[in-house]
Parts: structure tokens; C-alpha cells; sequence
């Protein structure tokens, strides 16, 4: 089965553009999940969707980040207008539904942002 | 929140060798996954471990829920296993937010 999807794989904008990069999850998986990894550190959890509803915001900064996913399946994330700090990657991942048995995640392979 | 603790940050293998990661978690959980994440950047599922053994070729993971951490072992390490190794925590539900840790930098030489 084809994997999670993500693009673009890199993008270099200047600090206050914006940017959105867009995800596409495994074929009928109803959870997606967007995280910002800086370098050298792990993932953070940044927004989390069970099918089109939001389930946890709770570490999205609302003032520059938001997105959506409109229909249940892929999703978008926006920045505006971005910081220095935002310069990370951004990954998206996908599994079956919260509350499986096995919630296994599968991750995308990444947006590289990099704000100048 | 869950507060992940993983150890040592780096390691460096001759190829061949055998390894221990170890990942401690400070709060009940009921979700552990390890990820590797190779030099490219794709993080790659390894285990879904909330608790017991598994083994996977090469590698296997123990997970002791009551005592609040899980070990990933390498047998006979080859230098595709280089990359980044990461614990991730959680509790499986509506809200199955996974906390991951600061990742064990492996390196492994031919």
C-alpha cells in the first residue's frame, strides 16, 4: 500500500512570507497527525485529526499556525507569517483510528523548511 | 506531561556488535513505539510495545510497563542501522498523543 505522502519535500522562504505544505495519510486512515521536528530534537505534536474534526491543538500557535482537513482525508498546514524559529521539518503521519488495538503512527518523509 | 528520558545520546558501534537503547518514562502509559530514523530523515516504525517482548530479526524489544521503561536491543549491527533511534509514549484513546524523546544517535563503522 502506498505510504504517507508529503509536499513539498523542502521549502526556503524569507521570515514574515508564508508557507503551507500538504499531506496525504494512508488510505483509510482516519487519524492524522502533523509535527514539527527541530534539529536535533524529537517530533512534537503539533495538531491532531480524527477524520475531519481537531482533537488535540493543544501545542499549534494559533497566532502564525492553523490547518485543516477539510474533507477526512488529506490535510494542510499553514504558516503565517513565519519566524526564524519555525525553521524545521514538518511531518505528517497517519494511523488506522485513535482507540485501535495498535495504534501504530507511519510517517510521512518530511517538509525541510528552513526561514531566512 | 510525560516526561521521556532516552540513553545514552550517542553510540558508536564497530559492525557486528551488540547494542542496548533504553527509553524511561515518568507516567503510566499504554502506547511505546520505537521509531528509526535513518540519515534521509523518514522515521520508520519499528515496534508497538505498550508491554512484553518482540522480536523483529535483528532487533527485539522489552517493554516493562509497571517499573516505566523499555529496551531495544541490535544484534549483530550493520551500518544500515545507523540513524536515530527514538522512544515515543502515550496512552491509546481519543486523544492517543504520542511524547517522544530526544532520540539515541547510533553510528555504526564497517
Amino acid at each position: 500500500e502506498a505510504g504517507v505522502a508529503q509536499s513539498p519535500r523542502y521549502k526556503i522562504i524569507e521570515k514574515r512570507q508564508s508557507v503551507a505544505f500538504w499531506c496525504n495519510p494512508i488510505s483509510g486512515h482516519a487519524t492524522l497527525y502533523w509535527y514539527q521536528q527541530i534539529l536535533g530534537q524529537g517530533p512534537k505534536l503539533l495538531i491532531q485529526f480524527q477524520n475531519n474534526g481537531v482533537v488535540d491543538d493543544s501545542q499549534l500557535p494559533k497566532d502564525r499556525f492553523s490547518a485543516e482537513r477539510l474533507k477526512g482525508v488529506d490535510s494542510t498546514l499553514k504558516i503565517q507569517p513565519a519566524k526564524l524559529e519555525d525553521s524545521a521539518v514538518y511531518l505528517c503521519a497517519s494511523s488506522s483510528y485513535a482507540g485501535a488495538m495498535e495504534e501504530t503512527q507511519y510517517f510521512g518523509p518530511g517538509t525541510r523548511l528552513l526561514v531566512l | 506531561g510525560i516526561q521521556v528520558e532516552q540513553s545514552p545520546p550517542d553510540l558508536i558501534l564497530q559492525e557486528g556488535a551488540n547494542s542496548t537503547l533504553r527509553c524511561n518514562f515518568s507516567d503510566s502509559v499504554n502506547n511505546l513505539q520505537w521509531f528509526h530514523q535513518n540519515p534521509w530523515g523518514q522515521l520508520i516504525n519499528l515496534f508497538y510495545i505498550p508491554s512484553g517482548t518482540k522480536q523483529n530479526g535483528r532487533l527485539s524489544a522489552t517493554t516493562v510497563a509497571t517499573e516505566r521503561y523499555s529496551l531495544l536491543y541490535i544484534s549483530s549491527s550493520q551500518t544500515t542501522d545507523s540513524g536515530v533511534y527514538f522512544c515515543a509514549v502515550g496512552v491509546t484513546g481519543a486523544n492517543s498523543k504520542l511524547t517522544f524523546g530526544k532520540g539515541i544517535t547510533l553510528s555504526v563503522r564497517p
